[in-house]
């Protein structure tokens, strides 16, 4: 299973909207409504901010949204803030209990 | 408050074996399944092994299956992870992880394995 395909970084500056894109298969990304995105800071363990493609778990600002089209899922944060800054990934359940994640992004805050 | 507690961690050398050892709490651990997701130095992350509540169904990613064995202990509300023939490409914060509606809701804070001779 080959990880998604995520950019590199992405940056804007605060108050502005960015958005992340996740790229994977028909197998993965395209068959199940299983996405999910991480948010990791330096030396820190992920943290989870939206699952089902588009849910946000309780706790996680609404300015966090996930949405979904064929193979490419994508995270939108909006209404940027410093502490958004961080490194975010993307991940995808791949059938018969596997999952695959993408090779993360790294957002900068301008 | 849910709690994943990973141990074990430390310095190896190549071919050598190590065994995990995550602590849960504050949830029912015997109702969720339970998952080891590694990250090596400066890299992402990386899912390795997936075990259903009553064990019944285990699933390894391709890297590890064959060398590393996942397993748990209801009773004891543990997850654990024994990996052996391993190599410098294992070297890796390993993370356990709560699996939620195909989603990994809780981590630990990881343990670090170091495999170097």
């Amino acid at each position: 299973q080959s990880a998604l395909t995520q950019p590199a970084s992405v940056s804007g500056s605060p108050g502005q909207s960015i958005t992340i894109s996740c790229t994977g298969t028909s197998s993965d990304v395209g068959s199940y409504k299983y996405v999910s995105w991480y948010q990791q800071h330096p030396g820190k363990a992920p943290k989870l901010m939206i699952y089902e493609d588009s849910k946000r778990p309780s706790g996680v600002s609404n300015r966090f949204s996930g949405s979904k089209s064929g193979n490419t899922a994508s995270l939108t944060i909006s209404g940027l803030q410093a502490e958004d800054e961080a490194d975010y990934y993307c991940c995808s359940y791949a059938g018969s209990l596997s999952w695959v994640f993408g090779v993360g992004t790294k957002l900068t805050v301008l | 408050e849910v709690q994943l507690v990973e141990s074990g961690g430390g310095l190896e050398q190549p071919g050598g074996s190590l065994r995990l050892s995550c602590a849960a709490s504050g949830f029912t651990f015997s109702t969720y399944p339970m998952n080891w997701v590694r990250q090596a130095p400066g890299k992402g992350l990386e899912w390795l092994s997936n075990i259903t509540p009553n064990s019944n169904l285990i699933h390894y990613a391709d890297s590890v299956r064959g060398r590393f064995t996942i397993s748990r202990d209801n009773a004891k509300n543990s997850l654990y992870l024994q990996m052996s023939s391993l190599r410098a490409e294992d070297t890796a914060v390993y993370y356990c992880v709560r699996d939620q509606d195909f989603s990994f809701d809780y981590w630990g804070q990881g343990t670090l394995v170091t495999v170097s001779s």
